[in-house]
């Protein structure tokens, strides 16, 4: 029972472009939600979050919008960097539990 | 200076040996967590210990334990591995429960089990 799904497992921009991943949930109960990058042989990265009473958060070139009535979310990344070649994992969470529940990734390649 | 360490980066046993990995954070968070990453690259939740005290369990085999000596610190038992335990096992750390604050997670310890 996958609650967080990204349906894109990978996806190649060229540099300078806009990168947008992908998220969507099932738990209407979910009022947090975060993204993680991940580099090979190493643990998820927090990178930006949002929580449900807003629809968009931004910090530098990374954005975070949410659509709560479709229950889903997307990660702009403007401009895109070589640097920012990794694995990208959207997470859920309600208030209060204790348990963040992960999409299954969405490898990103940012062609120089 | 690491916030959150695991030990061993790889494990390679056989099946019915029991093992340990270690974990610790120096961040002072209060909730530590264990995930498990399989095959498919879903990374799912087995434990979480808030002040030494389990608040999740999320259907695991009880061959698996987790052990935590203090705040700083909680260790994944495994008794009579199989090979379906094979996979990437991440430790994780959080100031209070996941609903407010982000996990800050160790590299992952990836178990072969042969």
């Amino acid at each position: 029972d996958q609650q967080v799904k990204q349906n894109s497992p990978s996806l190649s921009v060229q540099e300078g472009r806009i990168s947008i991943l992908n998220c969507d949930y099932t738990n209407s109960m979910f009022d947090y939600f975060l993204w993680y990058k991940k580099y090979p042989a190493e643990g998820p990265t927090f990178l930006i979050s949002i929580s449900s009473i807003k629809d968009k958060n931004e910090d530098g070139r990374f954005t975070v919008f949410l659509n709560k009535s479709a229950k889903h979310l997307s990660l702009h990344i403007v401009p895109s960097q070589p640097g920012d070649s990794a694995v990208y994992f959207c997470a859920a969470s309600e208030t209060g539990a204790n348990n963040l529940f992960f999409g299954t990734g969405t490898r990103l390649t940012v062609i120089p | 200076d690491t916030a959150v360490s695991q030990t061993p980066k790889y494990l390679v046993t056989q099946m019915g040996n029991d093992k340990s990995i270690k974990c610790e954070q120096n961040l002072g968070h209060d909730t530590m967590y264990w995930y498990k990453q399989d095959s498919k690259k879903f990374l799912k939740i087995m434990f979480s210990y808030n002040n030494k005290e389990l608040i999740i369990n999320e259907t695991v085999p009880n061959r698996f334990s987790p052990k935590s000596p203090d705040k700083a610190h909680l260790n994944l038992h495994i008794n009579s591995l199989e090979l379906g335990d094979s996979a990437v096992y991440f430790c994780a750390s959080s100031p209070t429960g996941t609903g407010v604050s982000p996990l800050h997670f160790g590299n992952g310890t990836r178990l072969t089990v042969t």
